[in-house]
């Protein structure tokens, strides 16, 4: 079946870096763009970037610029989501989604990656 | 732009119809306006594209509709599963803040 499986929990300490791993199965990979969505505690979702999985194109929010960078590698069907210099603020569920072309709208998600920072 | 959501909070019972607004800040292209839910503990899972589409396997009580600036997601008959948070999005990028669904 169609689904995308994140890597597991994570426990960094401030200023380090993290990278969450996506990988897709059950339809091709390159056929359908990657979003990155992030939930702090008890609060709403928040959209960090995209990535095109046909050329590698990307866009951030605003917010991340800088901090944030989304790669792929086609060969394992995977996404990837590197957050650096991170803060205590960054502490939160990480996703990533399928934009299936429909309105930029996201049909299957990943189970989400726990962050946590904490010195 | 930025989604507004309204109520924070709705409290009904099972059976009840339940009208959740999402207005924008500015009109917005209903192609690009979604509906999500989200239960604790989950990911989200999307119910409505395209302002008024279901999404595969969601059921016909879920109904979309709304344009320019107000959108609005009914849920005619709530079962017991529906109590949960709902958000807007606008062009993928936008979220709403959500509303929760309680059982009253």
């Amino acid at each position: 079946q169609v689904q995308l499986v994140q890597s597991g929990a994570e426990v960094k300490k401030p200023g380090a870096s993290v990278k969450v791993s996506c990988k897709a199965s059950g339809y091709t990979f390159t056929t359908y763009s990657i979003a990155w969505v992030r939930q702090a505690p008890g609060q709403g979702l928040e959209w960090m970037g995209w990535i095109s999985t046909y050329n590698g194109n990307t866009n951030y929010a605003q917010t991340l610029q800088g901090r944030v960078s989304l790669t792929t590698d086609t060969s394992t069907s995977t996404a990837y989501m590197e957050l650096r210099s991170l803060r205590s603020d960054d502490t939160a569920v990480y996703y990533c989604a399928r934009d299936f072309g429909e309105g930029d709208a996201f049909d299957i998600w990943g189970q989400g990656t726990v962050v946590t920072v904490s010195s | 732009v930025v989604l507004t959501q309204s109520p924070g909070t709705l409290s009904l019972s099972p059976g009840e119809r339940a009208t959740l607004s999402c207005r924008a800040s500015q009109s917005v292209s209903g192609t690009y306006l979604a509906w999500y839910q989200q239960k604790p503990g989950q990911a989200p899972r999307l119910l409505i594209f395209g302002a008024s589409s279901r999404a595969t396997g969601i059921p016909d009580r879920f109904r979309g509709s709304g344009s320019g600036t107000d959108f609005t997601l009914t849920i005619s008959r709530l079962e017991p599963e529906d109590f949960a948070v709902y958000y807007c999005q606008q062009s993928g990028e936008i979220f709403g803040q959500g509303t929760k669904l309680e059982i009253k």
